[in-house]
């Protein structure tokens, strides 16, 4: 069965660092690759996603994420953290074929020190 | 384009009950899913519907059910409410050609008392 680890549930920087979120993912054919975040009492935004191609995927306020065979990893970074990016993130995988169900990691909440 | 809705965003019930809760997918979307958000489990699939069929279910007892509308809303339905239903249940809608590409509602904050 597919599977999606985050690296850290909590991840502080401060503002204007780098951002760097863990993902990893268990399956032997590259699934579908998603990065949610979600705010307070919010569902759940959509950042970015690898579905085939470019393996460097840039998604919305500024991040982006690589996609490593190799490592099965699809970490998310950012290279100047903003105070509006405080959030948990969720790391989410689907599989190829019929197979319609997000896999989700256990989230990452960001903190962004002033 | 309005986005996904859910109605109602929050719900207090009390053990044994039943309850309702609506998804109104993106216009042009005709697959809604369903999850799950607990702080102890995560965010865990219930279910995904197209065309008014249910296409996949997660591992959830019968007492969670759904179905979806003619117009693509969908609700679901969780009976003999549980303690351990107090969860945030997403839904998310999706276009045909793209099930795996979800946009995710606000949520409907449930709480069992």
């Amino acid at each position: 069965a597919q599977s999606v680890t985050q690296l850290g549930s909590h991840v502080s920087v401060s503002e204007g660092a780098l951002v760097l979120l863990r993902c990893n993912y268990s399956s032997s054919v590259p699934p579908y690759l998603f990065w949610y975040v979600q705010y307070p009492n919010q569902g759940l935004q959509l950042l970015l996603k690898y579905t085939t191609g470019a393996t460097l995927v840039k998604g919305i306020n500024g991040f982006e994420a690589e996609f490593k065979k190799s490592e099965t990893s699809f970490h998310l970074t950012k290279p100047s953290a903003h105070m509006s990016d405080a959030a948990e993130y969720f790391c989410a995988a689907i599989s190829g074929g019929s197979n319609y169900k997000l896999t989700f990691g256990k989230g990452t909440l960001l903190t962004v020190n002033p | 384009k309005a986005g996904v809705t859910q109605t109602p965003r929050y719900l207090i019930k009390t053990r044994g009950q039943q309850v309702t809760l609506s998804c109104s997918p993106i216009s042009g979307h005709r697959s809604v899913s369903w999850y799950q958000q607990t702080p102890g489990q995560g965010l865990q699939f219930l279910f995904e519907y197209f065309s008014e069929t249910q296409r996949n279910k997660g591992n959830f007892p019968g007492r969670f059910s759904g179905r979806q509308f003619s117009n693509s809303r969908s609700e679901m339905n969780v009976s003999t409410l549980e303690l351990g239903d107090s969860a945030l249940y997403l839904c998310a809608s999706s276009l045909p050609s793209k099930t795996y590409e979800q946009y995710f509602g606000p949520g409907t904050r449930l709480t069992v008392t």
